[in-house]
C-alpha cells in the first residue's frame, strides 16, 4: 500500500534559519514525488517536482530511495514562506496523488 | 486563463438533501481529478475523469457519492442524502495529460446541518 508520512504538523522557524520539512513514503515501485504548497487564502499550487531537479524559491528536495524519503528544505527562511506544505506521491500510469497531512510553516521575524 | 473554477466557494446542505459540486478545469485540460480534505487531514483522492469516462473511482465511497465529466461543461461531483460526515473541502483538479502536474482549484467547503 502507498503512504506518504508528514511527522510534522506545525514547524516554527525564525527568519533566516534553515528549516527541513520531512517527508516518508511507501511505495514498492519508483513513485513520483511533489511538493505543494499554499498559502493563506491561496490554492494549492505545485512547488517542486522530484523529476525536475530544480529550485524553486529556495527550496529543493531530493528523493532518496534508500530512505524513502523526499524531504523539503530552504537554507534561509523568509516570512513569505509561511504557508501549509504538502508532500505526495504519485505511483503507476495514473495520475492519482496520494498526499501527506501536511506541516504548517510559521516563519516568524 | 482564470485555472480550474470550482463552484460553489461554500455549500450548505441539511442532512438528507442533495449536493452538487461543479468543477470547469483549465482551458484544454481533459483530465479532471476530485479530492476530499476531511479537518486535520490532507486530501483523499477520490475519482479521476477523462471527458465521458471514469478511468479510476477507487476512493468514491460505495453509496451515495457519483460523478461525471460531460462532452460539454464542467465536471459535476453528487453526493445523494447528504450526512454530517460528508462535510469537509472539496478539491478539483486538472491536467492536460495523466503525467503532467496537476492544477487544484480553490475548493468547495461543504457544511451539513
Amino acid at each position: 500500500a502507498q503512504r506518504v508520512t508528514q511527522p510534522e504538523k506545525l514547524l516554527s522557524v525564525f527568519k533566516g534559519a534553515p528549516v527541513e520539512l520531512k517527508c516518508n513514503y511507501s511505495y514498492s515501485g519508483s513513485p513520483e514525488l511533489f511538493w505543494y504548497v499554499q498559502y493563506s487564502r491561496q490554492r494549492l499550487q505545485l512547488l517542486l517536482r522530484h523529476i525536475s531537479r530544480e529550485s524553486i524559491k529556495g527550496f529543493t528536495a531530493d528523493l532518496n530511495k534508500g530512505e524513502t524519503s523526499f524531504h523539503l528544505k530552504k537554507p534561509f527562511a523568509q516570512e513569505e514562506d509561511s504557508a501549509m506544505y504538502y508532500c505526495a506521491l504519485k505511483g503507476g500510469s495514473w495520475g492519482k496523488l496520494q498526499f501527506g497531512a501536511g506541516t504548517q510553516v510559521v516563519v516568524t521575524p | 486563463n482564470a485555472g480550474v473554477m470550482q463552484n460553489p466557494r461554500h455549500l450548505v446542505r441539511r442532512r438528507g438533501q442533495e449536493a452538487r459540486l461543479r468543477c470547469s478545469p483549465m482551458k484544454g485540460h481533459s483530465h479532471v481529478y476530485w479530492y476530499r480534505q476531511l479537518p486535520e487531514e490532507g486530501l483523499k483522492f477520490m475519482v479521476y475523469l477523462q471527458k465521458e469516462n471514469i478511468i479510476d473511482e477507487s476512493g468514491m465511497p460505495k453509496e451515495r457519492f457519483s460523478a461525471e465529466f460531460p462532452k460539454e461543461g464542467p465536471s459535476i461531483l453528487r453526493i445523494q442524502q447528504v450526512v454530517r460526515g460528508d462535510s469537509a473541502a472539496y478539491f478539483c483538479a486538472s491536467s492536460n495529460y495523466s503525467n503532467q502536474p496537476q492544477h487544484f482549484g480553490d475548493g468547495t467547503r461543504l457544511s451539513i446541518l
